[in-house]
């Protein structure tokens, strides 16, 4: 079972919709859970970390279910400008190293 | 904001042939990284760094493969004999109190 799931995508949605990206993770003694983006051929950046009582950042929410080792992100009101790979990363807190999925690949259409 | 430094962006060697990437991470960050990004693959962790030795590696962290931090700034890996599946994007990061930041990538091509 890989560490880190994600469905590959591409979502391909309209300018304006909602659209909800889901993660699983297999190792649950991982402590610390991020949504990353990178944009084609660029490094990873922080989009926001994810917390067990759900955390908002704009457009932007996440949550966590610890009991069913489930990352969710959800973007609404989507932008041309949020076209990128969303993807799900655990911290491994024993050594700090990040545990990255697939990623995410979403498509926001005029 | 502070950044972390990759030199160079992009490097194009012949197979067998030694390359030393190098970063400069944010100055007062304790913890390095490299990961590496084969093209349509997902972000691998290779190793960590921490007080002047490797605190872990991957599998694919091997005799090949050394970093080193050779003076107070900079952090380098070096791939001693390089192979076509060595081809990728690699990723420098730094950390303090799991706050990441990544270098903006060197991408490595083996002919």
């Amino acid at each position: 079972r890989k560490e880190v799931e994600q469905d590959p995508g591409p979502f391909n949605v309209p300018e304006g919709a909602t659209v909800a990206f889901n993660c699983t993770y297999s190792n649950s003694a991982s402590q610390s859970f991020f949504w990353y983006r990178q944009d084609c051929r660029k490094e990873p950046k922080l989009l926001m970390s994810v917390y067990s009582s759900g955390n908002e950042d704009g457009r932007f929410t996440a949550q966590l279910n610890r009991a069913s080792q489930y990352i969710s992100l959800l973007i609404r009101d989507s932008k041309l400008s949020d076209s990128a790979t969303y993807l799900c990363v655990v911290l491994m807190d024993s050594s700090y190293k990040l545990i990255f999925g697939s990623g995410t690949r979403l498509l926001v259409r005029p | 904001e502070p950044e972390v430094t990759q030199t160079p962006s992009h490097q194009v060697t012949q197979m067998g042939q030694e390359v030393i990437l190098r970063c400069v991470p944010i100055s007062n960050h304790l913890y390095f990284y490299w990961y590496r990004q084969i093209l349509g693959q997902k972000v691998e962790f290779l190793v960590s760094f921490y007080n002047n030795e490797i605190s872990e590696k991957s599998e694919i962290f091997d005799d090949q493969f050394s970093v080193e931090r050779p003076d107070g700034s900079n952090f380098t890996l070096k791939i001693r004999s390089t192979k076509l599946e060595d081809s990728a994007m690699y990723f420098c990061a730094s950390s303090q109190d799991s706050g990441y930041t990544f270098g903006s990538g060197t991408r490595l091509t083996v002919v």
